[in-house]
């Protein structure tokens, strides 16, 4: 499978752990994007890189989430001291330069 | 600021007819238009986009959508629906040099057989 690969697919966490997850994008693509989607809701921006530089976040990426890249490769986002509000589906997408982005599966966190 | 606004939360349709989902955008500047695919559990998958050029755009497993920029809308259509069809349809928009695509809320099309 060429596909955004997101791992682990499920994550059950007790509020106040943190929890790190991890998207291999399609090969090639030197972009990546991170998204947030809670239910009944479109997927919201999180972050983005191009190669492995972080070139923008939301404000939604509080001081309690990391995002890296660094090989401009794979990517993971860190999530420190997880609160309930942090229940969500996130999902990695990547896209070959300024062109349309290809989804991930997406990691379903529950916090508990 | 960009935003996307999807005003029915769902749609129904009898199999065999032509299926509809709206969608409406706001933008400054010229907008890059995007429709994606979720069925449970699972991403978005991409069906097709609407850059520059023709307003009518065809994409994957038969659907199509037409741009028009007086209306400011980019209505996904489908001639003939299937009972596969059903799932969560999602437009999105940015623009050139803006790396952030803003979601509609999604519309949850029932296909009935």
């Amino acid at each position: 499978d060429t596909g955004v690969s997101q791992d682990p697919r499920h994550k059950i966490t007790k509020r106040g752990q943190n929890v790190t997850f991890r998207c291999d994008p399609i090969s090639e693509h030197n972009r990546l994007y991170w998204y947030r989607q809670t239910l009944g809701q479109g997927p919201e921006f999180l972050t983005y890189f191009q190669n492995e530089a972080q070139l923008e976040k939301s404000r939604l990426l509080s001081d309690r989430f990391s995002a890296e890249r660094p090989k401009g490769s794979f990517s993971t986002l860190e999530i420190q001291r997880t609160e309930q509000g942090d229940s969500a589906m996130y999902l990695c997408a990547s896209s070959p330069g300024d062109s349309e982005a290809f989804f991930g599966q997406g990691t379903r966190l529950t916090v508990v | 600021a960009q935003s996307v606004a999807q005003p029915e939360d769902q749609v129904n349709v009898a199999e065999g007819n032509p299926l509809t989902v709206k969608c409406t955008y706001s933008v400054s500047g010229n907008p890059y238009l995007f429709w994606y695919v979720q069925y449970p559990n699972r991403g978005l998958q991409f069906l097709l986009k609407y850059i520059t050029g023709d307003n009518l755009v065809k994409g994957s497993y038969g659907f199509e959508a037409e741009f028009n920029k007086s209306q400011t809308s980019f209505h996904l259509k489908k001639p003939s629906a299937l009972v596969s069809d059903s799932a969560l349809y999602f437009c999105a928009v940015r623009t050139y040099g803006n790396n952030r695509l803003a979601f509609g809320k999604g519309n949850q099309v029932v296909v009935i057989p």
